[in-house]
């Protein structure tokens, strides 16, 4: 079965740039989620989206930004990078039904992020 | 605001034993879902258990189970013959089902499984 990708699975950057994650996930999924996991921490949700539009906002920094596009993939951009953003960033993707029969969140393997 | 709370930052166990990692959570809502996830060294996020609160009956799969006490707002899982593989970091999580713009998972602070041969 699909699950859900991520890319890229390792990102090196410097103090100051921008990068780019982004998030494929499982087919018919309405659902995505971002997380961030620091070293010996648990996740900590950044933001979601829903059917494309943010649905949901946890404690992202104003110097990221995310979005989900027209095939239902998601990008999570990150700009002014700086050295504690060094972390494994999740994407997770559900579904989503009206009457509350929504499924579990499946998550991929997670990017990387390394910020020398 | 829901809160998980794990109170064992790292428990052991020995091979072919049984190990119960606990969990408790607070909230207001009355339907809701509880998971356990599991993360090897490999960092994968690995759905180990789900309950949904309105199910008064605890969720089982294969060696491990749930006791969901939902009064107490207590979700522990129970590992029986405990393997190897099962040596990883075990989260709990909240999410609500209230609606789609609160739909986020809320972990706690994860349990540390030490399994011993």
């Amino acid at each position: 079965a699909a699950g859900v990708i991520q890319s890229p699975r390792h990102l090196i950057k410097e103090k100051r740039e921008t990068a780019t994650l982004k998030c494929y996930p499982i087919p018919r999924h309405d659902t995505v989620y971002w997380y961030q996991q620091g070293p010996g921490q648990d996740p900590q949700f950044l933001i979601s989206f829903y059917e494309k539009m943010q649905s949901d906002k946890g404690s992202i920094p104003d110097r990221f930004s995310a979005q989900q596009f027209s095939d239902y993939h998601s990008e999570l951009n990150m700009s002014s990078l700086e050295l504690g953003d060094s972390a494994l960033y999740f994407c997770a993707s559900s579904l989503w039904r009206w009457e509350g029969m929504n499924t579990e969140a499946f998550f991929g393997q997670g990017t990387r992020l390394t910020v020398v | 605001a829901q809160t998980v709370t794990q109170s064992q930052p790292e428990m052991s166990v020995q091979e072919a034993e049984t190990v119960t990692l606990s969990c408790t959570y607070d909230t207001s809502e009355s339907d809701y879902y509880l998971f356990w996830y599991k993360q090897p060294p490999s960092r994968q996020m690995i759905l180990v258990i789900r309950q949904e609160a309105y199910k008064q009956q605890n969720a089982t799969e294969n060696r491990f189970s749930v006791n969901f006490q939902k009064a107490a707002k207590s979700f522990s899982l129970k590992i029986s013959d405990s393997q190897l593989g099962d040596a990883a970091m075990y989260f709990c999580a909240y999410r609500s089902k209230i609606s789609y713009n609160t739909d986020k998972l809320i972990f706690g602070t994860g349990t540390r499984l030490q399994v011993f041969p």
